[in-house]
């Protein structure tokens, strides 16, 4: 069965430390990959998606997320840590069907120390 | 562009009464989802509507859960009756058909039953 895991439940950085957030799935096939972010009392908003191609994709808001088809990672990161970034991330897997099914990973919680 | 919305933001009800929520999409997205989050989880799709169909409800309680998208617009999902554990923030989204996973959320509203 398709799944998506988050290994890390929550991360406290300090701000501007680099970040690097783990995602692994598990699919048959190479499916289309995703980071969102969560702030408080927000909905979900999408940070980058990886569908082809260079397996080093860029996002907003100064995240990047690489592809590593040999370890069905996709982890998200970034150089320096805003206090802003503090929120919940989700890393989401797009499966092949005839619409377009997602399946999201349980999240990581992020805190930064000013 | 207005975003998805979403109403109430917040209630309260007693286990065994009846809730309904309501979405409104980015107009013109032909794809709308609601999705359970419950607290420390990730999105669990309930129901995927396509225009005015149902395209996948395979996770949706469908003993006391209920949705529907009249005109291909907007949408409700109801939940009759209540149990404690449908506790859980509802998200709604939506995407424009061929714009593959680029899911658009909604605030969510956040449903506590006692």
């Amino acid at each position: 069965a398709q799944s998506v895991t988050q290994p890390d439940i929550h991360i406290t950085v300090s701000e501007g430390a680099s970040l690097e957030l783990r995602c692994n799935y598990s699919y048959g096939a190479t499916p289309y990959l995703f980071w969102y972010v969560q702030s408080p009392g927000q909905g979900l908003q999408l940070l980058l998606k990886y569908f082809s191609g260079d397996t080093l994709v860029q996002g907003i808001k100064g995240f990047e997320a690489e592809f590593k088809r040999s370890q069905s990672s996709f982890n998200l990161r970034k150089p320096s840590v805003h206090w802003s970034d503090a929120a919940e991330y989700f890393c989401a897997v797009g499966l092949i069907t005839s619409y377009d099914k997602v399946i999201f990973g349980p999240g990581t919680s992020l805190s930064v120390i000013p | 562009e207005a975003g998805v919305a979403q109403s109430p933001r917040y209630k309260i009800i007693e286990k065994r009464q009846s809730v309904a929520f309501w979405c409104n999409p980015i107009s013109g997205h032909a794809t709308l989802y609601w999705y359970q989050q419950i607290l420390g989880q990730g999105p669990k799709l309930l129901i995927q509507f396509q225009n005015n169909g149902v395209v996948d409800d395979s996770q949706l309680p469908k003993d006391r859960f209920s949705a529907e998208r009249l005109k291909g617009v907007d949408s409700t999902l109801k939940i009759q009756p209540a149990k404690l554990e449908d506790s859980a923030v509802y998200l709604c989204a939506s995407s424009l058909k061929g714009q593959l996973y680029e899911q658009y959320f909604g605030p969510g509203t956040r449903l506590t039953v006692t």
